[in-house]
C-alpha cells in the first residue's frame, strides 16, 4: 500500500535561519507531489507542485523553494525564514488515474 | 480556473442533529469535487469524491454529498451528527490536469 511520510512533525525556527521540510512517499512510482501551507483561517494554499524528477512549479511568489531531487522526494526549503513563513506545512501525493489527494501528516513550523 | 467557496467559516449542531456543510464551486470544464477533514494537528483525511459517476456520493463514517450542477453545489450532510464529528472540512475542486483548489474551511462545532 502505499504511504507517505514527512517529517519533522513540529520545528521551531529563528528568523534568518534556513529551512528544509522533507516527504517521501512509498509504494507508488512517478507520483504528483505537491506542497501546500496553511495558516489560520486562510485555508490551504497552494505553494508548489511537481510532476516527475526535477519538474517544480511554483504557485505563488515567496521565501521557499521546492526541489525534488528523487522520484519520491519532495523538499521544501528556505535560505532565510521570515515570520510570516510560519504556518502548517502539508505535503501531498496524487496519481493521474486518482484524482484525490492523499495527504502526509504535516509540519507545524513556528518562526520566533 | 476553478474555485471553491465554502458558506460558513463555523458550524455548530447538538449531537444527533443533521450536518450540513455548504460548498458551491465555479468551473469552466466538469469538475472533480472532494470533501476531506482535518482534525487538529493532523493531515486532510479524503471523506468523499465525486468523479462523474452518480451524483450522490457516499464517503466514510456517514457523510455523504450530492453534486448539482444547476447549483453548482456539493453540500456534504450526515443525518445525526456525533461528538467525534467535530473538526474542520475543506471542499476542493479539480479539474483534469490541474492541482487542487481547497475552500477556506468550515470547522464543525457539536455539542451534548
Amino acid at each position: 500500500s502505499q504511504t507517505i511520510h514527512q517529517w519533522p512533525a513540529t520545528l521551531v525556527q529563528p528568523v534568518g535561519s534556513p529551512l528544509s521540510l522533507e516527504c517521501t512517499v512509498e509504494g507508488t512510482s512517478n507520483p504528483n507531489l505537491y506542497w501546500y501551507r496553511q495558516a489560520a483561517g486562510r485555508g490551504l494554499q497552494l505553494l508548489f507542485y511537481s510532476v516527475g524528477i526535477g519538474q517544480i512549479s511554483s504557485e505563488v511568489p515567496q521565501n521557499l523553494s521546492a526541489s525534488r531531487p528523487q522520484d519520491r522526494q519532495f523538499i521544501l526549503s528556505s535560505k532565510k525564514l521570515l515570520l510570516s513563513d510560519s504556518g502548517f506545512y502539508l505535503c501531498a501525493w496524487s496519481t493521474g488515474s486518482d484524482y484525490g489527494y492523499t495527504f502526509g501528516s504535516g509540519t507545524r513550523l513556528t518562526v520566533v | 480556473a476553478q474555485s471553491v467557496t465554502q458558506l460558513g467559516s463555523h458550524v455548530s449542531v447538538s449531537e444527533g442533529a443533521l450536518v450540513l456543510l455548504r460548498c458551491n464551486y465555479s468551473s469552466s470544464v466538469p469538475p472533480y469535487l472532494f470533501w476531506y477533514v482535518q482534525y487538529p494537528n493532523q493531515g486532510l483525511q479524503l471523506l468523499l469524491k465525486y468523479t462523474s459517476a452518480a451524483t450522490l456520493v457516499k464517503g466514510i463514517n456517514g457523510f455523504e454529498a450530492e453534486f448539482k450542477k444547476s447549483e453548482t453545489s456539493f453540500h456534504l450532510t450526515k443525518p445525526s451528527a456525533h461528538m467525534s464529528d467535530a473538526a474542520e472540512y475543506f471542499c476542493a475542486v479539480r479539474a483534469a490536469g490541474t492541482a487542487l483548489i481547497f475552500g477556506k474551511g468550515t470547522t464543525l462545532s457539536v455539542s451534548s
